[in-house]
């Protein structure tokens, strides 16, 4: 295990498309987190999972966001009919018994 | 609402010169605090944590719950600290983690 993974690295989409989002934690790791990053912002909090239940979710968090992590183990988020202003570096997590979070490299998404 | 700030964008230093990045927050409790750093084309990764206190790759950061501020120092800067570096908050353990805007750091030759 090399760490978090995430497919695709790069998605261009046009405007109105939905789109899905894969991440793979640390194997060992139960706590998974997605976080959203635009250009010279710091990363921002989407949504997080211990195991299978989604336990927080942004008040920003549009309904056209959904985020499943049916076993447990890899995550989806899905945007659904996408927007210019979603277009951003998205960035998943996964966090173990310490408090420390490892992220992935993240999938960097261009709305047309 | 709980907010980290780091007021600098872009800190441009000489090698060999010390280094302060600053960070404050707004949170009335006890949160845990972080430094996370991004090097050029890497993934974003943990530097350092204040309940560790100890330093890495000779940075240090003490937690000022009076000031609440939790400022990343360096004595001796080097090239290869050139990096986007990212204050975080968490409220709870195992929560989210509430980022700062970044400071870019510069280490000039």
């Amino acid at each position: 295990d090399t760490g978090v993974s995430q497919d695709p690295r790069h998605k261009i989409t046009k405007r109105g498309q939905n789109v899905t989002f894969r991440c793979d934690p640390i194997s060992e790791h139960n706590r998974l987190y997605w976080y959203r990053q635009t250009l010279g912002q710091g990363p921002e909090f989407l949504t997080y999972f211990q195991n299978e239940a989604q336990l927080e979710k942004s008040r920003l968090l549009s309904d056209r966001f959904s985020a499943e992590r049916p076993k447990g183990s890899f995550s989806t988020l899905e945007i659904q009919r996408t927007e210019q202003g979603d277009s951003a570096m998205y960035l998943c997590a996964s966090g173990g018994i310490n408090n420390e979070q490892f992220f992935g490299p993240g999938t960097r998404l261009t709305v047309l | 609402a709980q907010r980290v700030t780091q007021p600098e964008k872009l800190l441009s230093v000489f090698k060999g010169a010390p280094v302060e990045l600053k960070c404050n927050y707004s949170y009335s409790g006890s949160p845990e605090l972080f430094w996370y750093v991004q090097y050029s084309r890497q993934r974003l990764q943990l530097l350092l944590r204040h309940i560790s206190r100890e330093s890495i790759k000779g940075f240090t950061a003490d937690l000022n719950k009076g000031e609440t501020s939790f400022h990343l120092k360096k004595p001796f800067a080097q090239e290869e600290d050139s990096a986007m570096y990212y204050c975080a908050l968490s409220l709870v353990q195992g929560g989210k983690l509430i980022f700062g805007q970044g400071t870019e750091l510069s280490v000039k030759p």
